[in-house]
């Protein structure tokens, strides 16, 4: 059965500041996608990585994905307050479902 | 990117009566479509996957007597909470998967049941 890990759970950042967030995952998959929501919304996607290696940036936000090690990262760079939202990570196991994380929780203070 | 709709986006119902959530692709014809339920501060749990003009598909612990899919069209799948109780009050989301593999997500249905 596949497990999605996310960590940290809950993140309380300055704005200026650079994080990471990790994503682990229990099996091979053929992509993991990066999505955010805000409260009282659905789901916004931001990334959506294929390969060993990939690497994707949006604006203060960049996505990478190590298969091997079963592990993708979310890296926000010189936060802002606009950032502030619950992101999720989720596995999607060869096309068949979304097995989705526990999300971690971003609040960025002035 | 493709659009997916939900029709409820609110809906409150009394206990014991049924609630029946839409679905839609608006641009693209989705043969697989997703059904997850979110409670406060969780993350999104599928509770099935609705294949057109088949039966769907319950994960564990999901009551399919309960929560009645129909996925009668390429672009509509529904999502009928029958005799809700309090306990069924959450976020509904949707999504629909396109031909290349990837899940667009409808905007939510937010039920509360009195």
């Amino acid at each position: 059965e596949l497990k999605v890990e996310q960590n940290p759970l809950f993140l309380s950042m300055q704005e200026g500041k650079n994080y990471t967030i990790y994503c682990n995952y229990s099996t091979t998959s053929d992509r993991l996608y990066w999505y955010r929501q805000d409260p009282g919304k659905s789901l916004e996607s931001l990334f959506v990585l294929l390969s060993n290696g990939a690497v994707k940036q949006e604006g203060r936000l960049m996505a990478s994905l190590d298969t091997k090690a079963r592990l993708s990262t979310l890296h926000i760079t010189a936060a802002v307050h606009d950032l502030s939202a619950t992101y999720f990570c989720a596995v999607d196991q060869y096309g068949n479902k979304l097995v989705f994380g526990a999300g971690t929780i971003l609040r960025v203070k002035s | 990117g493709a659009v997916v709709s939900q029709h409820p986006s609110r809906v409150i119902c009394k206990s014991g009566t049924s609630v029946k959530i839409e679905c839609r692709s608006l641009d693209f014809q989705a043969t697989t479509m997703f059904w997850y339920r979110q409670f406060p501060k969780q993350s999104l749990m599928l509770m099935a996957t609705s294949n057109e003009g088949s039966k769907a598909t319950y994960e564990q612990g999901v009551e399919k007597d309960k929560f009645l899919i129909n996925h009668a069209s390429l672009t509509l799948s529904t999502l009928t909470v029958t005799s809700a109780h309090p306990e069924d009050s959450s976020f509904y989301i949707c999504s629909a998967r396109s031909e290349v593999n990837e899940q667009f997500f409808g905007p939510g249905t937010r039920l509360t049941v009195l």
